[in-house]
């Protein structure tokens, strides 16, 4: 079975700070990868997604992650951080089942605070 | 045009009623799921139907039966519920036949079972 862990269950960094959040995979196969964000009292928003391309994927609102297959990692990153980025963020691998569809496996949510 | 949508957006009731929990989506994806987020913030898939048909049924209690009457809308009915229901529920959709697409979120239900 697929799954994805997430190392820092809470992260902060001050405003114009770089984002560093940690995803870590586990598949038997190249995986399709997620990031999804979730600000409060909302949905989950697709924010990028790996599907064996390139390696670098840039997303909305400023993030991008890398797919390192030898670090077995998809860690999402910004530059610079804003204050609207404070919400929950979510690694997400898709498990194929019985061949006729998929599911997206979550990881465990990482809580980014944004300090003036 | 909201691309999923869920109602209600909040729900609150009684131990031992039963409720249910509406979503439709207008993206003509042919998957839809139910996820359960809980106070821990983790989400599990539930359910998932595909064209009507039910492909995905996870461990979960069967006071909980989906119902799909079309490939746009997909229905959750919780019969006696129980404190430990409370959380968030999200449908969600998809394209099928890829892992590769990702899925369409609602904002989600919040139940409180009191």
């Amino acid at each position: 079975a697929q799954s994805v862990t997430q190392l820092g269950s809470h992260v902060s960094v001050s405003e114009g700070a770089l984002v560093l959040l940690r995803c870590n995979y586990s598949s038997s196969v190249p995986p399709y990868l997620f990031w999804y964000v979730q600000y409060p009292n909302q949905g989950l928003q697709l924010l990028l997604k790996y599907t064996s391309a390139a390696t670098l994927v840039k997303g909305i609102n400023g993030f991008e992650a890398e797919f390192k297959k030898s670090e077995t990692s998809f860690h999402l990153t910004k530059p610079s951080a804003h204050m609207s980025d404070a919400a929950e963020y979510f690694c997400a691998v898709s498990e194929s089942y019985g061949g006729a569809t998929n599911k997206l496996i979550f990881g465990t949510g990482t809580l980014l605070a944004v300090q003036p | 045009d909201t691309a999923v949508s869920q109602t209600p957006k909040y729900l609150v009731t009684q131990m031992g009623n039963d409720k249910s929990i509406k979503c439709e989506q207008n993206l003509g994806h042919d998957t839809m799921y139910w996820y359960k987020q809980d106070s821990k913030k983790f989400l599990k898939i539930m359910f998932s139907y595909n064209n009507k048909e039910l492909i995905i049924n996870e461990t979960v209690p069967n006071r909980f039966s989906p119902k799909s009457p079309d490939k746009a809308h997909l229905n959750l009915h919780i019969n006696s519920l129980e404190l430990g229901d409370s959380a968030v529920y999200f449908c969600a959709s998809s394209h099928r036949t890829s892992g590769s697409y990702g899925y369409t979120f609602g904002s989600g239900t919040r139940l409180t079972v009191v």
